[in-house]
């Protein structure tokens, strides 16, 4: 079975500055979606970005950036110009292309400081 | 945008009452899902549904059961509930457009359930 391991239960960053969160996963398959999910104390599952493993090209959305390293199985997520808005737990989320299922890792609390 | 909406944001119940946890979408998505949430131990899976009247054990389907009557409509059952059910419980949808594809799941708020 596939697991998905977040080895930080919590960062903190300076607001403006960079942070890089970690995932790592165990999977003997090819073929498979990459997400990272961010849930503020409002609750809501907000997707944050997504990686096709298929894909050499890691995925960016504004100042959120990944680096996939699919040899290494490793997922990290990037974020750069630190918001207090971004203060949230945040999960990395493995898929099967051969299921909808997602595997969840357990989460790294990330704590903005102004 | 896509709305998951989960029909409470809190509940309270006693051990051994039986327990529905509603959750409607309003994108026409195919499938659905009901997780569990616990600190320290991430999202886990409790059942799915690609479609209308079919479901699938997730990784921790004991205690529960699901519905699936209506394509927007899927409903958590706790048939007896008990003190280790105290939880979030996160439900969520996705869109199948034939072929497995990037598409993600879509959350609702969560309804964090207290069983006395």
């Amino acid at each position: 079975a596939q697991t998905v391991t977040q080895s930080q239960p919590e960062m903190s960053v300076q607001e403006a500055e960079t942070v890089t969160l970690s995932c790592t996963y165990d999977t003997s398959e090819s073929d498979y979606y990459l997400f990272w999910y961010k849930q503020p104390p409002s609750r809501q599952m907000i997707l944050v970005i997504r990686q096709e493993a298929y894909k050499q090209q890691n995925a960016t959305e504004n100042r959120f950036s990944v680096n996939f390293q699919k040899a290494a199985k490793s997922f990290s997520l990037k974020i750069s110009d630190s918001q207090l808005g971004d203060a949230a737990m945040y999960f990395c989320a493995y898929r099967s292309a051969l299921t909808e299922k997602l595997v969840f890792g357990k989460g790294t609390k990330l704590t903005v400081n102004p | 945008d896509v709305k998951v909406t989960q029909s409470s944001r809190y509940l309270v119940k006693r051990t051994g009452e039986k327990v529905f946890l509603e959750c409607v979408q309003d994108m026409d998505h195919e499938n659905m899902f009901w997780y569990r949430q616990d600190p320290g131990l991430g999202l886990r899976l409790i059942y799915f549904s690609y479609d209308v009247k079919m479901k699938e054990k997730g990784d921790i389907p004991e205690g529960y059961s699901v519905s699936r009557e209506k394509k927007e409509r899927f409903s958590l059952i706790l048939e007896s509930a008990s003190t280790n059910q105290t939880s979030m419980y996160l439900c969520a949808s996705s869109f199948s457009p034939g072929s497995l594809s990037n598409q993600p799941q879509h959350f609702g708020d969560g309804t964090r359930l207290s069983i006395l």
